[in-house]
């Protein structure tokens, strides 16, 4: 099964670009690379989904090097309301069922004023 | 509906009662999949539906645990014999499509369902 790994928590501050990094050294060849947003007391929520080099949307970036064993989560200027756990998925087509989608234990990532 | 829903919200029960939780995906998503997650944890899979059949049930921890989708649209889990142990957030997610790339699933998340057994 394709593993994820990313930093337990990260702190930032207002107005600041966080970066979030998530390995995921044995991704496949088809493998696609989701990140969610989690608040308290909510399901996660999609952020952004990436194949390969650059993708960006209203939200957020995501990086993806060329042998794409990590990728990088950018938040520009992050506000208070950033503050939630972050979650890197990537799928396994080594397994039997494409879309079984597991989570790992996510960054939680702090936002101070 | 417009998104996810799941109920109830809360739940308290005792241990050893049967418990169920049900989830109305969004009209028209094929995928189902049922979450739990506790405390300062990741959701951790249970089960996945695509349509009214259980694709893969790998996550379910135990006999315990069963789910169904009868109609391919509403879903309902069941817990018979509750312990203390399955307290937890249950969550549900729907979504579009099904047996594409892999990882390429993008899910909706219900609000999920709070179950703490006594």
């Amino acid at each position: 099964l394709a593993k994820t790994t990313q930093p337990i928590s990260m702190d930032s501050y207002e107005g600041q670009e966080v970066n979030i990094t998530c390995s995921h050294n044995n991704i496949a060849t088809n493998d696609y690379i989701t990140w969610y947003q989690q608040f308290p007391s909510q399901g996660p929520r999609f952020i952004i989904q990436g194949y390969k080099t650059k993708v960006t949307n209203e939200v957020a970036s995501l990086f993806i090097p060329a042998d794409r064993k990590s990728s990088t989560l950018s938040l520009p200027r992050v506000s208070l309301s950033d503050t939630a756990v972050y979650y890197c998925l990537v799928g396994d087509s080594r397994s039997y069922n494409t879309d079984k989608l597991i989570f790992g234990t996510g960054t939680r990532l702090q936002v101070f004023p | 509906g417009a998104g996810v829903s799941q109920t109830p919200s809360n739940k308290v029960t005792e241990k050893g009662k049967y418990v169920e939780l049900r989830c109305d995906p969004i009209s028209g998503h094929t995928a189902l999949y049922w979450y739990r997650q506790s405390l300062g944890q990741g959701p951790e899979f249970l089960i996945y539906f695509q349509g009214t059949g259980a694709a893969d049930d790998s996550g379910l921890p135990n006999d315990r645990f069963f789910a169904v989708r009868p109609e391919g649209s509403v879903s309902t889990l069941k817990i018979q014999r509750t312990e203390r142990g399955d307290s937890a957030v249950y969550l549900c997610a729907s979504s579009p499509l099904v047996g594409g790339a892999p990882g390429a699933n993008v899910l909706t998340f219900g609000a999920g369902s709070r179950l703490t057994v006594l």
